[in-house]
Protein backbone atom coordinates (compact mmCIF):
# COMPACT_ATOMS: atom_id res chain seq x y z
CA UNK A 1 0.00 0.00 0.00
CA UNK A 2 1.57 3.45 -1.05
CA UNK A 3 2.47 5.51 2.20
CA UNK A 4 3.66 9.08 2.84
CA UNK A 5 7.24 8.43 4.35
CA UNK A 6 9.00 11.37 6.47
CA UNK A 7 12.72 11.36 7.94
CA UNK A 8 14.18 11.96 9.95
CA UNK A 9 11.45 10.28 12.29
CA UNK A 10 13.52 12.23 15.50
CA UNK A 11 15.82 15.42 14.84
CA UNK A 12 17.27 17.55 17.47
CA UNK A 13 18.19 20.63 17.13
CA UNK A 14 19.90 23.78 19.07
CA UNK A 15 17.20 27.14 19.35
CA UNK A 16 18.54 29.11 16.52
CA UNK A 17 19.69 26.48 14.37
CA UNK A 18 17.77 25.80 10.61
CA UNK A 19 16.19 22.66 10.30
CA UNK A 20 14.78 21.02 7.01
CA UNK A 21 12.21 18.41 7.59
CA UNK A 22 11.91 15.99 4.87
CA UNK A 23 8.49 13.92 3.00
CA UNK A 24 8.05 11.86 0.34
CA UNK A 25 4.32 12.06 -0.35
CA UNK A 26 2.16 9.37 -2.27
CA UNK A 27 3.61 9.36 -5.96
CA UNK A 28 0.48 10.28 -7.65
CA UNK A 29 -0.72 12.98 -5.14
CA UNK A 30 -1.13 16.72 -6.48
CA UNK A 31 -1.57 18.59 -3.09
CA UNK A 32 0.88 18.30 0.04
CA UNK A 33 0.14 19.66 3.55
CA UNK A 34 1.94 20.14 6.63
CA UNK A 35 0.48 19.66 9.58
CA UNK A 36 2.36 19.61 13.61
CA UNK A 37 1.21 18.52 16.67
CA UNK A 38 2.28 20.10 20.33
CA UNK A 39 3.12 17.22 22.50
CA UNK A 40 -1.00 16.38 24.46
CA UNK A 41 -2.38 19.44 22.06
CA UNK A 42 -4.25 19.55 18.52
CA UNK A 43 -3.20 18.54 15.20
CA UNK A 44 -2.55 21.77 13.82
CA UNK A 45 -2.64 22.93 9.87
CA UNK A 46 0.76 24.86 8.79
CA UNK A 47 0.43 24.58 4.69
CA UNK A 48 -0.83 23.29 1.73
CA UNK A 49 0.91 22.83 -1.66
CA UNK A 50 -0.60 22.55 -4.68
CA UNK A 51 1.13 23.08 -8.20
CA UNK A 52 4.15 24.16 -7.05
CA UNK A 53 3.34 26.77 -4.38
CA UNK A 54 1.37 27.88 -1.32
CA UNK A 55 -2.16 27.07 -1.82
CA UNK A 56 -3.00 27.66 1.82
CA UNK A 57 -1.07 28.70 5.26
CA UNK A 58 -2.16 29.30 8.64
CA UNK A 59 -1.74 31.75 10.99
CA UNK A 60 0.99 29.64 12.39
CA UNK A 61 3.16 29.67 9.35
CA UNK A 62 4.97 32.84 9.42
CA UNK A 63 8.49 33.82 7.80
CA UNK A 64 10.26 31.68 9.56
CA UNK A 65 9.24 28.99 7.46
CA UNK A 66 8.95 27.67 3.88
CA UNK A 67 8.22 24.81 1.63
CA UNK A 68 9.96 23.46 -1.52
CA UNK A 69 9.28 20.70 -3.73
CA UNK A 70 13.13 20.58 -4.49
CA UNK A 71 12.44 17.58 -7.16
CA UNK A 72 9.37 15.28 -8.19
CA UNK A 73 9.38 13.11 -5.25
CA UNK A 74 10.44 15.07 -2.02
CA UNK A 75 8.51 17.81 0.05
CA UNK A 76 10.28 19.96 2.56
CA UNK A 77 9.51 22.12 5.34
CA UNK A 78 12.09 24.52 6.68
CA UNK A 79 12.39 26.51 9.60
CA UNK A 80 14.68 28.99 9.53
CA UNK A 81 16.04 29.64 13.41
CA UNK A 82 13.83 27.04 15.64
CA UNK A 83 12.49 28.58 18.33
CA UNK A 84 11.75 26.64 21.43
CA UNK A 85 8.35 26.17 21.38
CA UNK A 86 8.70 25.06 17.36
CA UNK A 87 9.51 21.86 19.14
CA UNK A 88 6.26 19.44 18.18
CA UNK A 89 5.70 16.48 15.89
CA UNK A 90 5.38 17.30 12.07
CA UNK A 91 3.34 15.56 9.78
CA UNK A 92 3.08 15.83 6.05
CA UNK A 93 -0.04 14.66 4.40
CA UNK A 94 -0.96 14.27 0.41
CA UNK A 95 -3.83 14.44 -1.31
CA UNK A 96 -4.76 13.17 -4.72
CA UNK A 97 -6.25 15.46 -7.00
CA UNK A 98 -10.10 15.83 -5.08
CA UNK A 99 -8.84 18.59 -3.15
CA UNK A 100 -11.36 18.11 -0.30
CA UNK A 101 -10.78 14.19 0.64
CA UNK A 102 -9.01 12.19 3.38
CA UNK A 103 -5.50 12.83 3.26
CA UNK A 104 -3.14 10.36 3.57
CA UNK A 105 -0.49 10.90 6.72
CA UNK A 106 3.49 9.74 7.18
CA UNK A 107 4.82 8.83 10.75
CA UNK A 108 5.52 12.52 11.76
CA UNK A 109 9.05 13.58 12.52
CA UNK A 110 9.46 14.56 16.35
CA UNK A 111 11.10 17.85 16.45
CA UNK A 112 12.93 18.74 19.84
CA UNK A 113 14.43 22.43 20.16
CA UNK A 114 17.02 22.62 23.00
CA UNK B 1 -9.59 30.02 14.70
CA UNK B 2 -12.10 27.81 14.50
CA UNK B 3 -13.06 25.03 17.59
CA UNK B 4 -13.52 21.68 17.14
CA UNK B 5 -13.96 19.97 20.52
CA UNK B 6 -14.40 16.09 22.04
CA UNK B 7 -16.92 15.95 24.87
CA UNK B 8 -14.86 13.04 26.67
CA UNK B 9 -10.65 12.70 26.78
CA UNK B 10 -10.51 9.06 27.85
CA UNK B 11 -12.72 6.46 27.34
CA UNK B 12 -12.85 2.64 28.21
CA UNK B 13 -14.46 0.03 26.79
CA UNK B 14 -14.89 -4.02 27.42
CA UNK B 15 -13.84 -5.76 24.22
CA UNK B 16 -16.35 -6.54 22.19
CA UNK B 17 -19.06 -3.60 23.44
CA UNK B 18 -19.53 -1.00 21.19
CA UNK B 19 -17.80 2.43 21.44
CA UNK B 20 -19.54 5.73 20.97
CA UNK B 21 -16.89 8.94 20.82
CA UNK B 22 -18.19 12.36 20.79
CA UNK B 23 -17.33 15.74 19.23
CA UNK B 24 -18.49 18.77 18.64
CA UNK B 25 -18.10 21.56 16.32
CA UNK B 26 -18.38 25.54 16.55
CA UNK B 27 -18.94 26.57 13.07
CA UNK B 28 -22.08 25.76 11.16
CA UNK B 29 -20.31 26.55 8.00
CA UNK B 30 -18.56 23.44 8.32
CA UNK B 31 -19.41 20.84 5.79
CA UNK B 32 -17.05 18.06 5.76
CA UNK B 33 -15.69 16.07 8.67
CA UNK B 34 -13.47 12.94 8.60
CA UNK B 35 -12.57 11.00 11.56
CA UNK B 36 -8.79 10.03 12.09
CA UNK B 37 -7.22 7.21 14.67
CA UNK B 38 -3.81 8.16 15.63
CA UNK B 39 -1.95 5.00 17.40
CA UNK B 40 1.37 5.75 19.53
CA UNK B 41 4.21 6.92 17.20
CA UNK B 42 2.25 6.99 14.01
CA UNK B 43 0.46 9.63 12.03
CA UNK B 44 -3.43 10.11 12.01
CA UNK B 45 -5.07 7.13 9.73
CA UNK B 46 -8.38 8.12 8.46
CA UNK B 47 -11.45 5.92 9.23
CA UNK B 48 -14.36 7.19 7.81
CA UNK B 49 -15.75 10.68 6.40
CA UNK B 50 -18.93 12.58 5.97
CA UNK B 51 -20.59 15.07 4.20
CA UNK B 52 -23.15 17.75 5.39
CA UNK B 53 -25.82 16.74 2.97
CA UNK B 54 -25.41 13.55 4.72
CA UNK B 55 -26.57 12.72 8.24
CA UNK B 56 -24.88 8.98 8.77
CA UNK B 57 -22.44 7.11 7.21
CA UNK B 58 -21.19 3.15 7.57
CA UNK B 59 -18.06 2.21 6.96
CA UNK B 60 -16.53 -1.20 8.04
CA UNK B 61 -17.08 -1.88 12.06
CA UNK B 62 -17.73 2.00 11.54
CA UNK B 63 -20.54 4.68 12.04
CA UNK B 64 -20.31 8.27 11.63
CA UNK B 65 -23.88 10.29 12.70
CA UNK B 66 -23.90 14.01 12.12
CA UNK B 67 -26.39 16.25 13.78
CA UNK B 68 -26.10 19.65 12.15
CA UNK B 69 -28.91 21.16 14.18
CA UNK B 70 -26.27 20.59 17.69
CA UNK B 71 -23.30 20.92 15.76
CA UNK B 72 -22.76 17.39 17.14
CA UNK B 73 -20.59 14.40 15.25
CA UNK B 74 -20.15 11.00 16.83
CA UNK B 75 -18.33 7.69 15.90
CA UNK B 76 -19.50 4.43 16.71
CA UNK B 77 -17.13 1.47 16.13
CA UNK B 78 -18.82 -2.23 16.87
CA UNK B 79 -17.39 -5.09 18.21
CA UNK B 80 -14.88 -3.15 20.28
CA UNK B 81 -11.15 -4.73 19.70
CA UNK B 82 -7.76 -4.34 21.39
CA UNK B 83 -6.66 -3.01 18.13
CA UNK B 84 -8.46 -0.34 18.31
CA UNK B 85 -7.40 2.01 21.36
CA UNK B 86 -5.76 4.88 19.79
CA UNK B 87 -6.86 8.90 19.83
CA UNK B 88 -9.96 9.74 17.71
CA UNK B 89 -9.62 12.82 16.15
CA UNK B 90 -12.42 14.35 14.67
CA UNK B 91 -11.64 16.83 12.15
CA UNK B 92 -13.59 19.75 10.36
CA UNK B 93 -13.38 21.65 6.92
CA UNK B 94 -15.33 24.50 6.03
CA UNK B 95 -13.22 25.37 2.44
CA UNK B 96 -10.57 25.01 0.98
CA UNK B 97 -7.67 22.48 2.31
CA UNK B 98 -7.62 23.62 5.78
CA UNK B 99 -8.90 20.92 8.39
CA UNK B 100 -9.17 21.70 12.26
CA UNK B 101 -8.75 18.77 14.42
CA UNK B 102 -9.93 18.27 17.93
CA UNK B 103 -7.82 17.90 20.83
CA UNK B 104 -8.96 13.63 20.89
CA UNK B 105 -10.05 10.70 22.53
CA UNK B 106 -8.59 8.18 24.11
CA UNK B 107 -10.13 4.77 24.03
CA UNK B 108 -8.60 2.12 25.33
CA UNK B 109 -10.22 -1.59 25.04
CA UNK B 110 -10.03 -3.75 28.04
CA UNK B 111 -9.54 -7.20 26.88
Amino acid sequence: EPEVTQTPSHQVTQMGQEVILRCVPISNHLYFYWYRQILGQKVEFLVSFYNNEISEKSEIFDDQFSVERPDGSNFTLKIRSTKLEDSAMYFCASTPGQRRTEAFFGQGTRLTVV
Amino acid sequence: GESVGLHLPTLSVQEGDNSIINCAYSNSASDYFIWYKQESGKGPQFIIDIRSNMDKRQGQRVTVLLNKTVKHLSLQIAATQPGDSAVYFCAENIAGNQFYFGTGTSLTVIP
